[in-house]
């Protein structure tokens, strides 16, 4: 079955701080997988997509398709990067997206 | 920029009510999404089309309906609305046309039902 694991519902870090959100998928093949953020009163958008290899508001996420990750990562936390995160997998050939249940990210002065 | 706009920021409705909740996108799409997203659940696929008059069940279909007679909208109907479907609703357009679609999906603002 295809899932997307997200296992924080709540990270906490100060200003700074190093930040890493985790995801995990579930999908036998080759994925396309993709970080959405949702900041305080705004629309979902998508932060990054994992072909694009791309650095993104500082954030960055490797593919890892031995331990099935595509963790997000950003050296120093800001206040702004205050949101929720959703990790989301296409398979291939399909023509849907699934979500992982989300991660808060609090970031703390 | 693609944009997806919704009728209702909030909407309120009584047990049994039928509800429209409808999308409307700008940027002549062929494909349209409709989600709820619960704290703790994430977002899950209520419906999408792929077309005018087209339309396939997503992951969690039960209670809903849709409707799509012109291209840029896509309506989502509740038609007995129950406490249970009290969520936020977002609307979704993807580029692509077809079952072929590209990676991006635009958000609209959502709708947050509450069913009393």
């Amino acid at each position: 079955a295809q899932r997307v694991t997200q296992p924080e519902k709540l990270l906490s870090v100060f200003k700074g701080a190093p930040v890493e959100l985790k995801c995990n998928y579930s999908y036998s093949g080759s994925p396309e997988l993709f970080w959405y953020v949702q900041y305080s009163r705004q629309r979902l958008q998508l932060l990054l997509r994992h072909i694009s290899r791309e650095s993104i508001k500082g954030f960055t996420a490797d593919l890892n398709k031995g331990e099935t990750s595509f963790h997000l990562k950003k050296p120093f936390a800001q206040e702004e990067d205050s949101a929720m995160y959703y990790c989301a997998l296409r398979a291939y050939n399909t023509d849907k997206l699934i979500f992982g249940t989300g991660t808060r990210l609090q970031v703390f002065p | 920029d693609v944009k997806v706009t919704q009728s209702s920021r909030y909407l309120v409705k009584r047990t049994g009510e039928k509800v429209f909740l409808e999308c409307v996108q700008d940027m002549d799409h062929e494909n349209m999404f409709w989600y709820r997203q619960d704290p703790g659940l994430g977002l899950r696929l209520i419906y999408f089309s792929y077309d005018v008059k087209m339309k396939e069940k997503g992951d969690i279909p039960e209670g809903y309906s849709v409707s799509r007679e012109k291209k840029e909208r896509f309506s989502l109907i509740l038609e007995s609305a129950s406490t249970n479907q009290t969520s936020m609703y977002l609307c979704a357009s993807p580029r692509g046309s077809g079952r072929f679609l590209d990676n991006e999906q635009f958000f609209g603002p959502g709708t947050r039902l509450t069913v009393l």
